[in-house]
């Protein structure tokens, strides 16, 4: 079936402007992460939902980011006051449950200028 | 705290010959280990995982990784390399307790010669 898929794939913003991103985890997973990929670097974990609710938000660089999951399938990662510092590739896994295998999407690349 | 440091950023082989990717960990419990491959464009693939069952590890491709609890590391290698298999690798460590907050290496990019 269809994998993780990511919205939109690239996304340039300005400094200080609001982004939001979207993951759309493979059918019937219940579990959904966010991670980071900064260049150079692998990727840092950012939030991990079980259904609608965020299971762990710990690993989520400050207030402006944030992330929703409202019907415990897509989820929507995002970022207010965008800082240069943001700009990254954010990539989104999905899985059967906690322990299992986490399928990654393509990410999107975001840029901010 | 767990961490992973892959200890070569980029490894460069002739096709056909054996690949050597090296991972160390530190954990203070036991982890869970995986090796994931990143192709240009595309999504992270799971390689293989290791979970505490047989400590030699056999994933997809023909690529294996041994897990040594004494020396701390979980090298990957293949025998013989494709020109496919040129893509960047992450070695990946889990709590058992926390699993599914996986921690990445930095990555190591294996370059494939004809």
């Amino acid at each position: 079936g269809a994998g993780v898929s990511q919205t939109p794939s690239n996304k340039v913003t300005e400094k200080g402007k609001y982004v939001e991103l979207r993951c759309d985890p493979i059918s019937g997973h219940t579990a959904l992460y966010w991670y980071r990929q900064s260049l150079g670097q692998g990727p840092e974990f950012l939030i991990y939902f079980q259904g609608t609710g965020a299971a762990d938000d710990s690993g989520l660089p400050n207030d402006r980011f944030f992330a929703v999951r409202p019907e415990g399938s897509v989820s929507t990662l995002k970022i207010q006051r965008t800082e240069r510092g943001d700009s990254a590739v954010y990539l989104c896994a999905s899985s059967d449950g906690q322990r299992e295998t986490q399928y990654f999407g393509p990410g999107t690349r975001l840029l901010v200028l | 705290a767990q961490s992973v440091t892959q200890l070569d950023s980029h490894v460069s082989v002739s096709e056909g010959t054996p690949v050597l990717l090296r991972c160390n960990y530190s954990s203070s419990y036991s982890p869970s280990l995986f090796w994931y491959v990143q192709h240009p464009n595309k999504g992270l693939q799971l390689l293989l995982k290791y979970t505490s069952a047989a400590t030699l590890v056999k994933g997809i491709n023909g690529f294996e990784a041994e897990f040594k609890k004494s020396e701390t590391s979980f090298h990957l290698t293949k025998p013989s390399a494709h020109m496919s298999d040129a893509a960047e690798y992450f070695c990946v460590v889990s709590l058992r307790s926390n699993d599914y907050k996986l921690s990445f290496g930095a990555g190591t990019t294996v370059t494939v010669r004809a």
